[in-house]
This record gives C-alpha cells, structure tokens and sequence, in this order.
C-alpha cells in the first residue's frame, strides 16, 4: 500500500462544475496535510493546507478532512479552463515525514 | 519577499560527468527539502535539513548522491557520477518546521 495515494485520471469536468479530488493515506499518526497545484513544466504551488477534522474553505476550493477514514478531499467549484493542472495531496506523518501522491490530473472542458 | 532560487534552471550533461544543483531557501526558513520529479510523478524527498542538520536522507543515493547546507541556508545537492536514470527534475522546497513548504522552479537534468 502506498503511504499516499491519488487516482491518477484524468478528471474531466465541463466548466463550471465542481470538481472533487480524493486522497488516502496509511500513517495514522499524520498531522499536516496540504494541497498542491503543479502546471505541466511548473513547480508545485500551495493551495491549501488543513490540520483538523472538518472543511476549511478559501475562495473557490474546500479542503475536507476525515482522519478516522485517513481521507482528505479537495474541491473546487466553478471550475475554469485555468484550474486544469495535476493536483497533489502531500501528507507530514511522524517525525514530520512529508510525502506526496502521484497526482491527480484535471482537466476543465470549456 | 523573495521565493526559493534554484540554479541553474537546465543542466544537460554526458552520463558519468558530475553535476551539482544550488538552492537558496526563503528567508527565514530553517528547514530545507530536496525533491526528484519524474514525468507523471509526485515528488519523491531525496534530504530534509534542518538547519544544517540533514534530519532524513534515508532516500538519498548515497553511492552517488550528496548534499549539504554548510551554514543552515542555501545548500548544493552533487550527482557523481550521473546516470541515465538520473534525468528528472530537482526541486528545492522550504518552511518553518512543520509548516507549509514552498518550492522553487526546479533544475531540469538530462542525462545523455
């Protein structure tokens, strides 16, 4: 089992929709964890970082949080052509250990 | 503010010939990560410092692989000799310990 884990994709949602990306992972001591967007050719970029149970929102993009269910989401609503890129879960499990998934590819169709 | 500096931004070497990569972290930031980034791929942590201390190289390739942050701000990570298999992309990330991290552009390496 890998210690992080993403359906590859691609996702494809028409504009405007939501979009809903899922991540598991194996460490149940994990404490931190964040999403990242990542252009094709770009380096990673922070979107949202979440810590407790729960949703936390900011703008357009929901982080969900299930640590009984070791489960984190992300939505995005309205989706728009310009969120078409891979989206990681990166996880920090014990001695602040941060590991990435392989990343889910999204595609937004005008 | 400035973000994480990476140098150089594409390197093209022989395999066996060396090569080394240069980070400078975001000010301030003690903890210092260097990735690998294959196609299709998430990051894979090749050394987390903190400070100058290197806190987790256990997925560092030793035989070849080297890294160092001599005085707990920017820092080199050397391939000798590189392989074939080494071409990928190298990011350099940085946070406060625990937190957010923030990567730079990444050093594109192509082994011929």
């Amino acid at each position: 089992q890998k210690e992080v884990e993403q359906n590859s994709g691609p996702l494809s949602v028409p504009e405007g929709a939501i979009a809903s990306l899922n991540c598991t992972y194996s460490d149940r001591v994990s404490q931190s964890f964040f999403w990242y967007r990542q252009y094709s050719g770009k380096s990673p970029e922070l979107i949202m970082s979440i810590y407790s149970n729960g949703d936390k929102e900011d703008g357009r993009f929901t982080a969900q949080l299930n640590k009984a269910s070791q489960y984190v989401s992300l939505l995005i609503r309205d989706s728009q052509p310009s969120d078409s890129a891979t989206y990681l879960c990166a996880v920090t499990g014990g001695y602040q250990k941060v590991t990435f998934g392989t990343g889910t590819k999204l595609q937004v169709i005008p | 503010e400035a973000g994480v500096v990476q140098s150089p931004r594409y390197k093209i070497i022989e395999k066996k010939q060396p090569v080394a990569f240069w980070c400078n972290p975001i000010s301030g930031h003690n903890t210092l990560y260097w990735y690998l980034q294959n196609l299709g791929q998430g990051p894979e942590l090749l050394i987390r410092y903190e400070n100058e201390e290197a806190v987790d190289d256990s997925q560092l390739p030793k035989d070849r692989f080297s890294a160092e942050r001599l005085k707990g701000v920017d820092s080199t990570l050397k391939i000798q000799p590189a392989e074939l298999g080494d071409s990928a992309v190298y990011l350099c990330a940085s946070s406060l310990p625990g937190g957010e991290q923030f990567f730079g552009p990444g050093t594109r390496l192509t082994v011929l």
